[in-house]
């Protein structure tokens, strides 16, 4: 079985330029969450999707992150534009939890390590 | 609100020593705690959990945690240490209050040394 696959793996972007990370979680995962680890502090959460739904995205820091999943399969998350701050790694996690309090894990994929220079 | 600190930025032990890792936290709930290991350029891999029941768990790798209700803590252990055990662990709560968002701690970075 295929895990969480997160892609680009790294990205070197300019100040005020746009990129995009994709996240391909288990298949059959309803529940899709990205997080996010900056300058080697603790991994914050960024937004929940439960299926296509955005069940949580209380820890999108402004307007500039966007945070996509169409269907319910894949996500995206667009950074537009980007700022020095947002250089970080970008992680996406799965689970198969249903309900409204999950206590399952998450499945993480490997990150997509973002720099804006 | 839900938060989760490990103490320690940095743990080293010689291989062979027993280990542990610190975590403590604090929740308005019940708590679920995880611990999870990254190795360099790879994902978080999920170690263990304890959601209710023997307080103390056991998990990959030889790992295991204890839950200490009363210290608030779920310190990581194993007996004897290896190299490969060389990585960073996240200490992480689930609020049951709070549904399904996960808080992690800063993460520990292990060095077994040889």
């Amino acid at each position: 079985e295929a895990g969480v696959t997160q892609f680009p793996s790294h990205s070197v972007i300019e100040k005020g330029q746009t990129v995009t990370l994709r996240c391909d979680p288990i298949s059959g995962h309803d529940n899709l969450y990205w997080y996010r680890r900056v300058m080697g502090k603790e991994i914050k959460f960024l937004l929940h999707f439960v299926k296509e739904s955005k069940q949580d995205e209380s820890g999108m820091p402004n307007n500039r992150f966007l945070a996509e999943r169409t269907g319910g399969t894949y996500s995206t998350l667009k950074v537009q534009p980007a700022e020095l701050e947002d250089s970080g790694v970008y992680f996406c996690a799965s689970s198969q939890d249903r309900g409204l309090v999950s206590t399952g894990e998450l499945f993480f994929g490997e990150g997509s390590r973002l720099t804006v220079l | 609100a839900q938060s989760v600190a490990q103490p320690e930025d940095q743990v080293n032990v010689a291989e062979g020593n027993p280990l542990t890792v610190k975590c403590t936290y604090s929740v308005s709930g019940n708590p679920y705690l995880f611990w999870y290991v990254q190795y360099p350029n790879r994902g978080l891999q999920f170690l263990l959990k304890y959601i209710t029941g023997d307080n103390l768990v056991k998990g990959s790798y030889g790992f295991e945690a204890e839950f200490n209700k009363s210290q608030t803590s779920f310190h990581l252990k194993k007996p004897s240490a290896l190299v490969s055990d060389s990585a960073l662990y996240f200490c992480a709560v689930r609020d049951d209050n709070y549904g399904q968002n996960f808080v992690f701690g800063p993460g520990t970075r292990l060095s077994v040394l040889p």
